[in-house]
């Protein structure tokens, strides 16, 4: 099956800078990956998804990267605030069956 | 506001005790999950289902169960509780089709087995 890993498992920024988290898959049929957003107390939420067509996609202050040929897509995340603290899951799925989660990354941002 | 709701936040329940988790989810989606999250390791797939009645092992079913007698419902059952078994579960539901967006989480529910 799918292996999606995960880096880093923690990271801390300060207040308005960069977040990148990193994840890469094994399954080169994969073509949907989604990114969530975990808050104490509460269940993953959706934050960001792409699709294999496309390489990059934008949300504000959240954009997600897609590299097919080397198998990893990445999470960027600028101009850090406190809200953004949180734990941080990538997945990967073929055709929105079964989704196979990273680790998770807890971010801290630092006021 | 769409919802999955899990019946308990927190449970605690004593070792070889059958154990159920309930989840419902009010957007009629056709599948539903039931994960495990643990520190370091993730969530890890249990068991899903497609449609009613439907059931497929995950990655990690051994020690549980599921139901599924209405699309709204899906039911996570330890047929004897173990200490290992202590964990968060998560359930999620996702739409099939052109309109999947992916899942639905609900808030978990915290299980202590002692």
């Amino acid at each position: 099956g799918e292996n999606v890993e995960q880096h880093p498992s923690t990271l801390s920024v300060q207040e308005g800078d960069s977040a990148v988290i990193k994840c890469t898959y094994s399954d080169s049929a994969s073509n949907y990956f989604p990114w969530y957003k975990q808050e104490l107390g509460k269940g993953p939420q959706l934050i960001i998804d792409i699709r294999s067509n496309v390489g990059e996609k934008k949300d504000q202050r959240i954009a997600v990267t897609l590299n097919k040929t080397a198998k990893h897509f990445s999470l960027h995340i600028t101009e850090t605030q406190p809200e953004d603290s949180a734990v941080y899951f990538c997945a990967a799925s073929l055709n929105f069956n079964k989704f196979y989660f990273g680790s998770g990354t807890k971010l801290n941002v630092k006021p | 506001d769409v919802k999955v709701t899990q019946s308990s936040r927190y449970l605690v329940k004593r070792t070889g005790e059958k154990v159920f988790l309930e989840c419902v989810q009010d957007m009629d989606h056709e599948n539903m999950f039931w994960y495990r999250q643990d520190p370091g390791l993730g969530l890890r797939l249990i068991y899903f289902s497609y449609d009613v009645k439907m059931k497929e092992k995950g990655d990690i079913p051994e020690g549980y169960s599921v139901s599924r007698e209405k699309k709204e419902r899906f039911s996570l059952i330890l047929e004897s509780a173990s200490t290992n078994q202590t964990s968060m579960y998560l359930c999620a539901s996702s739409p099939t089709g052109v309109k999947n967006y992916g899942y639905t989480f609900g808030s978990g529910t915290r299980l202590t087995v002692v």
